[in-house]
């Protein structure tokens, strides 16, 4: 079955830190782009990180620039977003999502997701 | 940066169309895509490449897009088509660009 599966979410202190894990199966994970896409409660999406199917090329919202990192392991068919300095507004809930990526034009756009995981930061 | 703005609410009755709309500035010259996310649940692609369905997607679910809107409509709307609907753009400065949101209420 394709499908991608979030884990890693919590309840955080401000300033902390968490992990969050995205696990690929069913497609071939090394040949796409990977992204996390975020939604606060009761707010809407917002895009977070992007990397490269080989991992070469990162990019962030600028919220996220300086405090969180994107990667991935392709061997195991997994992505990651590692969250530093996390501040109250980034509590939401966190979605894995896979690219559809056309170089040759602007057409790129998610096509398939995770069920996501929710990250808490509150003290 | 882009953005990109949607009605916050469109109510429609049973068997009635609905039409979503999707502005930004000239937004007909990059490519629109459409998701439908129900309470609790991740987003689903409804529409990608302005007018194209993902398999599995019924044909009452069209789209279009030129000038400065983009356009969501649902012919024969559905009880089981009630939910929230983003567009979603791509910008070469802002990349993955999404509208503010529309509740879709079937009365």
């Amino acid at each position: 079955e394709v499908q991608l599966v979030e884990s890693g979410g919590g309840l955080v202190q401000p300033g902390g830190s968490l992990r969050l894990s995205c696990a690929a199966s069913g497609f071939t994970f090394s040949s796409y782009w990977m992204s996390w896409v975020r939604q606060a409660p009761g707010k809407g999406l917002e895009w977070v990180a992007n990397i490269k199917p080989d991992g070469s090329e990162k990019y962030y919202v600028d919220s996220a620039k300086g405090r969180f990192t994107i990667s991935r392991d392709n061997a195991k068919k997994s992505l990651y977003l590692q969250m530093n300095s996390l501040r109250a507004e980034d509590t939401a809930v966190f979605y894995c999502g896979r690219i559809i990526h056309e170089t040759e034009n602007s057409n790129r756009y998610f096509d398939l997701w995770g069920r996501g995981t929710l990250v808490t930061v509150s003290s | 940066s882009y953005e990109l703005t949607q009605p916050p609410s469109v109510s429609v009755s049973p068997g009635q169309t609905a039409s979503i709309t999707c502005s930004g500035d000239k937004l007909g010259d990059k490519y629109v895509c459409w998701y439908q996310q129900k309470p609790g649940q991740s987003p689903v692609l409804v529409i990608y490449q302005d007018t194209k369905r993902p398999s599995g997607v019924p044909e009452r679910f069209s789209g279009s897009n030129s000038g400065n809107t983009a356009t969501l409509t649902i012919s024969g709307t559905q009880a089981m088509d009630e939910a929230d609907y983003y567009c979603q753009a791509w910008d070469s400065s802002t990349f993955y660009v999404f509208g503010t949101g529309t509740k879709v209420t079937v009365l």
